[in-house]
This record gives structure tokens, C-alpha cells and sequence, in this order.
């Protein structure tokens, strides 16, 4: 059971670069998102979505677009890499939503210069 | 995060017990959840509870909700150094779509 897979694990960018940061789940679920961590913050979600075709924003999007054309997949986008952008980003999973047990992956750990 | 608020370090001896105290804002939350995270690793789900319950407890893990004070806490019994970990306090949104975390407690156990 591979749960929730993120690549790539580490990525260093120039400021401008674009970037997908790629996600994937084998357990079917419905929903999937992507929050940023940051040093003494909690996670923050960035985007979410509650099923093919279907995707909406969380509480910090900007700078980031995502798409959702398979059930499985959930790639997020730098269009225009920052600093600011400079994270630790995680993907998540469940059946139907936040009321329920996300699944996370491990991460991928993501330096702008 | 910034609606969820935890200490950011808490220290404990190897076969005491650990205590992690969490604020939470949104009166309508409808669980919340506590997750611990390892080096390197992702979140992962220690336990959770719903929001009409006081109390629950699993194994060596218990953890108490007063909803008039918005406050969560996580007791873990006969704390062990594989226990060294950040714990993540969380409020699911009532809209079932967002999920606030706090910033994170980092717990050391020292042998």
C-alpha cells in the first residue's frame, strides 16, 4: 500500500522558475489538498479538491495553481517561483473530507534562492 | 494555524508523563484531531476526538476537550524516547474542507 506519494522529496529553484511538485494516492479518496509548513507556523492549506474535476482555493493560494483530472493525481503548480515560496509542502488525502483521517505524505522540501 | 495555538517545546523524562495543551477558536468545529510528526516524515494520525465528547482515551494516549475554554490536551502515559516528536493540534472547519493546525509542539524525552 503505497498511501499518498509525493515527489520530488527535496528541490532548489531560482526566483521565476516554474515547478510541479507531483502527488499521488492509491486509496481512492475523493479528497486531496496541499498545505505549506513553515517554521513556527501550523500548516496552512494552499489549494484543495473534492474530486475529479473539481478544485477551490484554501487560505493561501496565491502563487500556486493546481489542477485535478484523475482521482489519483493532484500536482501543484509555481508558475513564478518566490523566496516567499520557500517551504516544506505536503500533500494530503481522505475519503470526503477534513471531518475524517487525512493520509500525508512525506513531503517535499522546496528552497527559492 | 494562526486560529490554533500550542506551546512550542515541552521536555519530559523517559517514564513520566507528557501533557501538550492546545487552544482552539472555531466553536463549531466538529473534531479534532492530534498528529504526531517525526523527522523527515509526514503527519500521521495519533488520534482524535469528536467535538460532544469530554474525554477519550487509547493505550497510553488520553485526551481531554473543555469546549467552554476551547482546549484540547494530549496525555501520553509512560512517555518513551520514541515518543520525541512534534505534535500537531487540529480543528477540522465545519465546512469539511480545511483543516487548522497548530505551529507544532516539540517533545524530547530525555533517558
Amino acid at each position: 500500500n503505497a498511501g499518498v506519494t509525493q515527489t520530488p522529496k527535496f528541490q532548489v529553484l531560482k526566483t521565476g522558475q516554474s515547478m510541479t511538485l507531483q502527488c499521488a494516492q492509491d486509496m481512492n479518496h475523493e479528497y486531496m489538498s496541499w498545505y505549506r509548513q513553515d517554521p513556527g507556523m501550523g500548516l496552512r492549506l494552499i489549494h484543495y479538491s473534492v474530486g475529479a474535476g473539481i478544485t477551490d482555493q484554501g487560505e493561501v493560494p496565491n502563487g500556486y495553481n493546481v489542477s485535478r483530472s484523475t482521482t489519483e493525481d493532484f500536482p501543484l503548480r509555481l508558475l513564478s517561483a518566490a523566496p516567499s515560496q520557500t517551504s516544506v509542502y505536503f500533500c494530503a488525502s481522505s475519503y470526503s473530507g477534513t471531518n475524517e483521517k487525512l493520509f500525508f505524505g512525506s513531503g517535499t522540501q522546496l528552497s527559492v534562492l | 494555524g494562526e486560529d490554533v495555538e500550542q506551546s512550542l517545546f515541552l521536555s519530559v523524562r523517559e517514564g513520566d508523563s507528557s501533557v501538550i495543551n492546545c487552544t482552539y477558536t472555531d466553536s463549531s468545529s466538529t473534531y479534532l484531531y492530534w498528529y504526531k510528526q517525526e523527522p523527515g516524515a509526514g503527519l500521521q494520525l495519533l488520534t482524535y476526538i469528536f467535538s460532544n465528547m469530554d474525554m477519550k482515551q487509547d493505550q497510553r494516549l488520553t485526551v481531554l476537550l473543555n469546549k467552554k475554554d476551547k482546549h484540547l490536551s494530549l496525555r501520553i502515559a509512560d512517555t518513551q524516547t520514541g515518543d520525541s516528536a512534534i505534535y500537531f493540534c487540529a480543528e477540522s472547519i465545519y465546512n469539511n474542507n480545511d483543516m487548522r493546525f497548530g505551529a507544532g509542539t516539540r517533545l524530547t524525552v530525555k533517558p
